[in-house]
């Protein structure tokens, strides 16, 4: 049981390219989301999925696509990378069954991302 | 969803009981107050939520006031290990976390 698996765990980009940020879970989660961190500050959330085909904006949704194909892979996709995406992002999942508040989010461990 | 207000940041002697304090004046009936900590850059790690009762598990108890409006947590023998920023947030139904700046923890020798 790995729990929530982030790939890659660094990479760099120049300017206008793109890429995808892989997640993966284990633990038959319905709910899983998407969280950036910039330095010395908060996780602010970008995108969340409450299951397969169901996907919904968080606070900072621009510049980012996700989709939710199968209930373990929620990959987020960067367009046209730009130096204000430069942060740490962070995937999480938690179950969404039943009492939904009652249940606690389990994060990976987060991939750092810099844009050149 | 609820907001948070937690001190900066505070000090603790290694081996004593580290209280980290947490405003949530505006929390709804139906909002849990978790508590999460995060250790140099790594995942936000889970720590302890509660509703309306004290809970307390093998990493920490959560001192929850009668009206809800703030709550404890408690490590109750901090070691240097503990040192880590610690996040109060109220989660509401939608089940999304907002994450404030949380309280730095730094506990010495």
């Amino acid at each position: 049981n790995a729990g929530v698996t982030q790939t890659p765990k660094f990479r760099i980009l120049k300017i206008g390219q793109s890429m995808t940020l892989q997640c993966t879970q284990d633990m038959n989660h319905n709910y899983m989301y998407w969280y950036r961190q910039d330095p010395g500050m908060g996780l602010k959330l970008i995108y969340y999925s409450v299951g397969a085909g169901i996907t919904d904006k968080g606070e900072v949704p621009n510049g980012y696509n996700v989709s939710r194909s199968t209930t373990e892979d929620f990959p987020l996709r960067l367009e046209l990378a730009a130096p204000s995406q430069t942060s740490v992002y962070f995937c999480a999942s938690r179950p969404g069954r039943d009492n939904r508040a009652n249940q606690p989010q389990h994060f990976g461990d987060g991939t750092r991302l810099s844009i050149l | 969803d609820a907001k948070t207000t937690q001190p900066t940041s505070m000090d603790c002697a290694e081996g004593r009981a580290a209280n980290l304090p947490c405003n949530h004046s505006t929390i709804s009936g139906n909002e849990y107050v978790y508590w999460y900590r995060q250790i140099h850059s790594q995942g936000p790690q889970y720590i302890i939520h509660g509703l309306k009762n004290n809970e307390t598990n093998e990493m920490a108890s959560l001192i929850i006031t009668e009206d809800r409006k703030s709550s404890t947590l408690i490590l109750p023998h901090a070691t240097l290990r503990d040192t880590a920023v610690y996040y109060c947030i109220v989660m509401s139904n939608t089940g999304k976390l907002i994450f404030g700046q949380g309280t730095t923890l730094q506990v010495k020798p």
